[in-house]
Parts: C-alpha cells; structure tokens; sequence
C-alpha cells in the first residue's frame, strides 16, 4: 500500500531536549517536505526536498532541521526544541507536479 | 506572493443538503494548481479533488466538485448530499507550477469547519 508513515503520533517533551521525528515514504517520490499546522494559521512548509542531498528552507525553518540521505527518509530534527513548537506536524511527499500525499500527523508538545 | 483566503471559518449545513465552501485565491502566474483536502477530527490530510489552471472544465470527484472561475480567482467546493461523516475541517490549497523552489509547495488557506446536521 502506497503511504507515508511518520513516528511518532504523539510526542510530549521539555523545551531544550533534542528530539527526531521520522518520515518515510514507499513511493520512490522526489519531493518531500515538512508542515507545521497551528489554529487559524492554516499549513506552512517548514523544509522541503527536491531528491537525495538536496534540501532547502520553507516559509518557517527557524529551529528545525532536516537531512535527506536517502530517497525514501526525511526526518525532522529539533535540536532544542521550544514552547513555540507546540504543534501538529505533516510530511508529505510527492512526484514532480503531482498531487501530495501526506502521512498521519505528530502531534507535538513541549512544556 | 501567493495567497489563499478561505472567509468562512465554520459553516452547518443539514444532512443531504448541498453546500459550498469559499476560497479565493491569488497569484501572478498562469500555471497553477488548485487542491481541496479535508481533515476530520482524526487529524489525518485526505485529499478531495484538484483544478489545474488550464482545465477547461470544472473538476469533479463523486459528491464534490470544483466551481472554479478563474477571472475571479475563485475556486469553491461543492458537496452535494451532504452526510454526516462530511464534517471536518476544509482546506483550499495551491501549488504555482511557476515556483521554482518550494518543492512543490502547497500555500494553504486557513481552513473552514463544515458540522453536518441531521
């Protein structure tokens, strides 16, 4: 079954202590990126990437990171996370121009 | 810049009733992409229906369809016969073919919580 699979679901955790995020994809798909959604702000790209070793910032990268080393992976890493970070998080991958597919969500908490 | 503006933040309609859902967008660029999802309150993105730029026809999928009326950089959803497992959140997004980088980014509108009544 074609999917994207992220782990975990669910995430609390105290500001400063360094967490990852996974992403996995099983569609061979170019295109990944990461979103951030929060209430009344919609969805906003946090990075994205075209293909292997090649990433790049979104609208709000401050305080994420991200690496592609291989075609299927895209994890997110928050080196110390903060408060502001609170938030449901989405990969989506995707062919060139085509539509994206997004995995189930993380929801994540930092007190 | 582009932009999606979704106006209506929550909407009731009564089961088997027809309603549409606003978005208005803009852009500068010819080539574009217009995406409908819908978030239940399980959180997951399903994507709904999409409208390239140069569709000539308004895109349909099942019970929804796209009036997309591109002189007023409009691009609305229509359920029709509602049910109640069409209540979630609605969001209006957009991908600029033009955009170089991005990824292929999607800009989202703010999103619209559609409650389905009996």
């Amino acid at each position: 079954e074609a999917q994207v699979t992220q782990n975990p679901r669910y995430l609390i955790t105290v500001t400063g202590k360094k967490l990852t995020v996974t992403c996995s994809q099983n569609m061979n798909h170019e295109y990944m990126s990461w979103y951030r959604q929060d209430p009344g702000l919609g969805l906003r790209q946090i990075y994205y990437s075209m293909n292997v070793e090649v990433t790049d910032k979104g609208d709000v990268p401050e305080g994420y990171k991200v690496s592609r080393k291989e075609k299927r992976n895209f994890p997110l890493i928050l080196e110390s996370p903060s408060p502001n970070q609170t938030s449901l998080y989405f990969c989506a991958s995707s062919l060139s121009g085509a539509e994206q597919y997004f995995g189930p969500g993380t929801r994540l908490t930092v007190t | 810049a582009q932009k999606i503006t979704q106006t209506q933040p929550g909407m009731f309609v009564q089961e088997k009733e027809a309603v549409t859902l606003d978005c208005t967008y803009d852009t500068s660029d010819q080539s574009y992409g217009l995406f409908w999802y819908k978030q239940p309150s399980s959180g997951e993105m399903i994507f709904l229906i999409y409208q390239g730029s140069y569709d000539e026809q308004n895109a349909t999928e099942g019970r929804y369809s796209l009036n997309f009326q591109k002189a007023r950089k409009s691009a609305n959803l229509v359920i029709s016969a509602s049910q109640l497992g069409d209540s979630a959140m609605y969001f209006c997004a957009m991908r600029d073919w033009a955009l170089t980088g991005g990824g292929n980014k999607l800009t989202f509108g703010t999103g619209t919580q559609l409650k389905v009544e009996l």
